[in-house]
C-alpha cells in the first residue's frame, strides 16, 4: 500500500520563477493538506483540499493556490518566488475532514530559491 | 499559533523511559492532544492522541493530567531510532494542525 507520495523531491528556482508542486495521497484517502516548513521550524499549515475545493487557509498569500483533482492527488503552486519561500512543502493526507484520525505525511518536496 | 509549550530539546538513554512533557494550559474542552514526531529529513510520523483518558499503543504511552492542562508522552525503552523531534499539538481533529518547535529528543547509547 503506497502512502503519501510527492514530487519532485528537491528543486531549485529563481527569484520570480514559479513552481508546481504534486502529492498522491494515500489509497483511501481524499483529503490533502499542505504544510511549509522552514529550516529549524516546524510545519506550518498552508490549506487544505477536500472534494477539489480549498476548505481551510492559514496565514499564506494569495501566490499560494492549489489544486485538487477527481483522482485525490493534488498540486501547490508557488508564484513570483522569493527567498523566503526556501523550504520542505509537505503533503498530508486523510480520510475526510473533522476525524479525530492520524494525518499522513509525504516525505516533502525541498524547495531551494536563489 | 501552537498552544503548546515543550522543552527545547531532551537526552535520554538508550533502553530507558523517555518522559516528554507539554503544556496545554488554554486547552478548551473538546481539544484533542495529539503527538507527531519527525526524524531527520523525513514527514512527520503519528504517534497517539487522547482527549481525557491516558492512552497507549504499540509506539508510546499518553498521560494526560486531570485537569488537562499538560501531558506527557511516554517511549518506554528508548532506542536510537527515537531520535528526532517531537510535537505536541492541540486541535479539534486533524484539520489544519498547528506545530511548534517540538521537542528535539536524543537517544543515546
Amino acid at each position: 500500500d503506497a502512502g503519501v507520495t510527492q514530487s519532485p523531491t528537491h528543486l531549485i528556482k529563481t527569484r520570480g520563477q514559479q513552481v508546481t508542486l504534486r502529492c498522491s495521497p494515500k489509497s483511501g484517502h481524499d483529503t490533502v493538506s499542505w504544510y511549509q516548513q522552514a529550516l529549524g521550524q516546524g510545519p506550518q499549515f498552508i490549506f487544505q483540499y477536500y472534494e477539489e475545493e480549498e476548505r481551510q487557509r492559514g496565514n499564506f498569500p494569495d501566490r499560494f493556490s492549489g489544486h485538487q483533482f477527481p483522482n485525490y492527488s493534488s498540486e501547490l503552486n508557488v508564484n513570483a518566488l522569493l527567498l523566503g519561500d526556501s523550504a520542505l512543502y509537505l503533503c498530508a493526507s486523510s480520510r475526510g475532514r473533522g476525524h479525530t484520525g492520524e494525518l499522513f505525511f509525504g516525505e516533502g518536496s525541498r524547495l531551494t530559491v536563489l | 499559533d501552537a498552544k503548546t509549550t515543550q522543552p527545547t530539546s531532551m537526552d535520554c538513554a538508550e533502553g530507558r523511559a523517555a518522559n516528554l512533557p507539554c503544556n496545554h494550559s488554554t486547552i478548551s474542552g473538546n481539544e484533542y492532544v495529539y503527538w507527531y514526531r519527525q526524524i531527520h529529513s523525513q514527514g512527520p510520523q503519528y504517534i497517539i492522541h487522547g482527549l481525557k483518558n491516558n492512552e497507549t499503543n504499540e509506539m508510546a504511552s499518553l498521560i494526560i493530567t486531570e485537569d488537562r492542562k499538560s501531558s506527557t508522552l511516554i517511549l518506554p525503552h528508548a532506542t536510537l531510532r527515537d531520535t528526532a523531534v517531537y510535537y505536541c499539538i492541540v486541535n479539534l481533529d486533524n484539520n489544519d494542525m498547528r506545530f511548534g518547535a517540538g521537542t528535539r529528543l536524543t537517544v543515546k547509547p
